[in-house]
């Protein structure tokens, strides 16, 4: 049972303009919130988190917004470019033994 | 600050041989330190966690006398992948984390073919 889903395999933007990354979970026990990015044969990169207890954090272009009741969270990238392209993956935190659950990861192109 | 080197970054060995990929967190101490396995076009799938100075505990289905995962120091944990078959040919990545952190440092990954 796939605790941490992220439904869109990938996803295609006009450079310049906003992509938005979307992430559900199922489990309540998720403390922290993370997006990591990743280009092929690299390790993910840390890009923004987010406390259980917000619904929002800010990092230059990038947030990620919380809705705790939807059991959703999204990232967006505005303006997007050239050097976003990369696989998006969604990491919750597990309160009981801090360990990270991942989403399947979500491709994202910038067209140019 | 948070840098993880693995070493090597990529190796190709023969079948039956044995191969011990290195993961080093540079400037900060790792008091846990995590393996993943990732497939083509799959998500990062966690093999096994390991605690400075004890055993590692290993997720379901991921054999541990043929991942053998040691994490002797605080900046240094390897993973030797025993009597290596093509099928364990991945690219394996590892990450650490401080005492109580939230955030995942992850190296750069190793590329195993096993021919």
């Amino acid at each position: 049972d796939q605790q941490v889903k992220q439904n869109s395999p990938s996803l295609s933007v006009q450079e310049g303009r906003i992509s938005i990354l979307n992430c559900d979970y199922t489990n309540s026990m998720f403390d922290y919130f993370l997006w990591y990015k990743k280009y092929p044969a690299e390790g993910p990169t840390f890009l923004i988190s987010i406390s259980s207890i917000k619904d929002k954090n800010e990092d230059g272009r990038f947030t990620v917004f919380l809705n705790k009741s939807a059991k959703h969270l999204s990232l967006h990238i505005v303006p997007s470019q050239p050097g976003d392209s990369a696989v998006y993956f969604c990491a919750a935190r597990e309160v009981s033994n801090y360990q990270l659950i991942w989403g399947a990861g979500t491709k994202l192109i910038i067209k140019p | 600050g948070a840098v993880v080197s693995q070493h090597p970054s990529w190796v190709i060995c023969k079948s039956g041989t044995s191969v011990k990929i290195e993961c080093r967190s540079l400037d900060f101490q790792a008091t846990t330190m995590f393996w993943y396995r990732q497939f083509p076009k799959q998500s990062l799938m966690l093999m096994a966690t390991s605690n400075e100075g004890s055993k590692a505990t290993y997720e379901q289905g991921v054999e541990k006398d043929k991942f053998l995962i040691n994490h002797a120091s605080l900046t240094l944990s390897t993973l030797t992948v025993t009597s290596a078959h093509p099928e364990d040919s991945s690219f394996y990545i590892c990450s650490a984390r401080r005492l109580a952190g939230y955030e995942q440092y992850f190296g750069p990954g190793t590329r195993l073919t096993v021919t």
